[in-house]
């Protein structure tokens, strides 16, 4: 069974300008879910989508951060502007219902 | 709201010595607890989880953890580390209501196994 895809795995990037990632979910989960996990940190729930619906976007920085889970398999989180403070680790996770929450290996973001 | 609370963050241990990482919780309803384990440059492995029953939860490569709901803790062990145990352990509570988990993860202990 294929893993919870991410990519990029790495961009560097100057702040102000925009930065996208991708995330695809197992095949067949429902949930899924972005986190940020900055250096030193736990991951920090962003966005929660139950197919193509927002579940929960309470701590996603809504000025700056945007996402989508277009026909409620693939997602997208972009960020412009980007901030110093937004270099971290941006996880996707996927679950179908209440099952074990599967992690990807990540988008490590740095903002110069 | 829940919280975790994880106590060191960072641990180091001989090779073959006991390993123990310690977390505490806070939730106003009854918790499922988690740890996971992450190793350099990937993502988050689940190793293993509480959600009822037994209070002692086996995970895999051999940790172990007990649910104390009394003293709040869910304490990861292994009686024996080896150099592949060193990587970064998270540990997490979700509640038990809703159609789909939502974790909150404390801030992670470092595990350095020495030789």
């Amino acid at each position: 069974e294929a893993g919870v895809a991410q990519s990029p795995r790495y961009k560097i990037i100057e702040k102000r300008q925009s930065v996208a990632f991708w995330c695809n979910p197992i095949s067949g989960h429902a949930t899924l879910y972005w986190y940020q996990q900055i250096l030193g940190q736990g991951p920090k729930l962003l966005i929660q989508f139950q197919n193509n619906g927002v579940v929960d976007d309470s701590q996603l920085p809504k000025d700056r951060f945007s996402a989508e889970r277009l026909k409620g398999v693939d997602s997208t989180l972009k960020i412009q502007p980007a901030k110093l403070e937004d270099s971290a680790v941006y996880l996707c996770a996927s679950a179908q219902g209440r099952n074990t929450i599967y992690f990807g290996e990540g988008s490590w973001l740095t903002v110069v | 709201a829940q919280s975790v609370t994880q106590l060191g963050s960072h641990v180091s241990v001989s090779e073959g010595a006991l390993v123990l990482l310690r977390c505490n919780y806070s939730s106003s309803v009854p918790p499922y607890l988690f740890w996971y384990v992450q190793y350099p440059n990937q993502g988050l492995q689940l190793l293993l989880k509480y959600t009822t029953g037994a209070t002692l939860v086996k995970g895999i490569n051999g940790f172990e953890a007990e649910f104390k709901k009394s003293e709040t803790s869910f304490h990861l062990t292994k009686p024996s580390a080896h150099m592949s145990d060193a990587a970064e352990y998270f540990c997490a509570v979700s509640d038990q209501g809703g159609s789909a988990r939502q974790l909150t993860f404390g801030s992670g202990t470092q595990l350095t196994v020495l030789p």
